[in-house]
């Protein structure tokens, strides 16, 4: 079964940082993008950032830039989102998505994790 | 950034009715390779999303036909041909064409 688990959410205050992990399993992991998307409470979904599936080539939201970094382990199947200068307006539910090609753009996320939550407090 | 701009914000439907969702985006999507890249999620309640649509039209494993899309250029639609309780949720339409990825405002869709 193709499934994507995050981990690492909690409560951090303001400045202060945080490492999300999201591990896969049921697919060819390095063939495949990978993104972070979030949902604000009471918000809609925002795309945040996208890494392609050796890794090499990454890709953030603005929101995000110089705060946030994306990467994976292609040998442990895992993605990683390191969050500094966290900022109260990052509270957010994240959630790990497998990308449907190799590139993290021109593309659809067809596998969603069930999210991990991090407050900023 | 490209703008995605989804109507109406919210939906109250009977079951067995049909529903439709629109979405514009502030470019064009289609690519040079002919493609268009906008796709359509459903968020239920306490679950993850889930992709509906991909490609403007294109139904992905496991969603009924009573789903579809369709549109070009700017101007995309989700029709849902009649509604049941089960597909309560908010919609959002998304495009991949240009990074970062965008994603429209919502729809709630709610039973009558």
């Amino acid at each position: 079964e193709v499934e994507v688990v995050e981990s690492g959410g909690g409560l951090v205050q303001p400045g202060g940082s945080l490492r999300l992990s999201c591990a896969a399993s049921g697919f060819s992991f390095a063939g495949y993008a990978m993104t972070w998307v979030r949902q604000a409470p009471g918000k809609g979904l925002e795309w945040v950032l996208g890494i392609s599936g050796g890794g090499t080539s990454t890709y953030y939201a603005d929101s995000v830039k110089g705060r946030f970094t994306i990467s994976r382990d292609n040998s442990k199947h895992t993605v990683n989102l390191q969050m500094n200068s966290l900022r109260a307006e990052d509270t957010a539910v994240y959630y790990c998505a497998k990308g449907s090609n190799y590139y993290a753009y021109y593309y659809y996320l067809d596998v969603w994790g069930k999210g991990t939550t991090v407050t900023v407090s | 950034d490209i703008v995605m701009t989804q109507t109406p914000l919210s939906l109250s439907v009977t079951p067995g009715q049909p529903a439709s969702i629109s979405c514009k985006s502030s470019q064009s999507l289609l690519h040079s390779d002919g493609k268009t890249y906008l796709d359509w999620y459903l968020h239920k309640p306490g679950q993850s999303p889930q992709l509906l649509i991909h490609e403007v039209s294109n139904r992905f494993s496991g969603v009924p036909d009573r789903f579809s899309g369709s549109g070009s250029g700017t101007d995309f639609t989700l029709k849902i041909s009649r509604v049941e309780a089960e597909d309560v949720g908010v919609y959002y339409c998304m495009q991949s064409k240009q990074l970062p990825g965008t994603f429209g405002g919502g729809t709630k869709v709610e039973i009558k």
